[in-house]
């Protein structure tokens, strides 16, 4: 079952601009994470926020979640060419197996 | 480098003749798992293993079978191939910080299409 949904399923943005995304999720989880694709590639790993952070930051992403909303969102700043990719939320359960349960993801094209 | 190795990374393949998917970590990682992906569908979990000869099913694990005899290796095999196993499967192993996950590293991913 998927646990979480990516909101927009596409985003078109022009090369500089910030680029927003976000995740809804149903149970109770331990962390979120969210993914990269380009392309028919293997995911990659961007950022992972705990169950008790509210915002977090690498580079040029930043990560919050609201866990009373069941909520996160991934904002990319000053886009590049190269941040063209699918986008994918993944929630980590409080208890027994790893799973990560991904969302569909959303496709962002950066148009320079 | 740490890495996650599949193979092979395209493959074709007849309804009804057995293959297996093999991959393969560096990294020591207690937990892998297989994945698969549909267009609409996102990646679904098809096996996850906690540790060595520790397996179990996933979201999607009906005519899959996995096995996890060393630490590094965990195979995805298909003993009878039908077409709707025609995906985009993705090895995946992490390991725990404490009592919490940590992030999940992927293979490159194997296409395979089954006629």
């Amino acid at each position: 079952s998927q646990q979480g949904e990516e909101d927009p399923q596409a985003l078109s943005i022009q090369e500089g601009e910030n680029a927003t995304m976000n995740c809804s999720y149903k149970t109770s989880i331990n962390n979120l994470q969210w993914y990269r694709q380009n392309s028919g590639r293997g995911l990659v790993h961007l950022i992972l926020i705990r169950s008790n952070e509210r915002e977090k930051h690498s580079g040029r992403l930043r990560v919050t979640l609201d866990t009373s909303k069941k909520s996160s969102s991934l904002l990319i700043t000053a886009s590049r060419a190269a941040d063209t990719a699918s986008y994918f939320c993944a929630t980590g359960p409080h208890f027994g197996n790893e799973k990560l349960t991904f969302g569909t993801g959303t496709r962002l094209t950066i148009i320079p | 480098e740490a890495q996650v190795t599949q193979n092979p990374r395209y493959l074709i393949t007849v309804t009804g003749k057995k293959l297996t998917v093999t991959c393969s970590q560096n990294m020591n990682h207690e937990y892998m798992s297989w994945y698969r992906q549909d267009p609409g569908l996102g990646l679904r979990q098809i096996y996850y293993s906690m540790n060595v000869e520790v397996t179990d099913k996933g979201d999607v694990p009906e005519g899959y079978k996995v096995s996890r005899k060393e630490k590094r290796n965990f195979p995805l095999i298909l003993e009878s191939p039908s077409p709707n196993q025609t995906s985009l499967y993705f090895c995946a192993s992490s390991t725990r910080s404490g009592t919490r996950n940590t992030e999940a590293f992927f293979g490159q991913g194997t296409r395979l299409t089954v006629v």
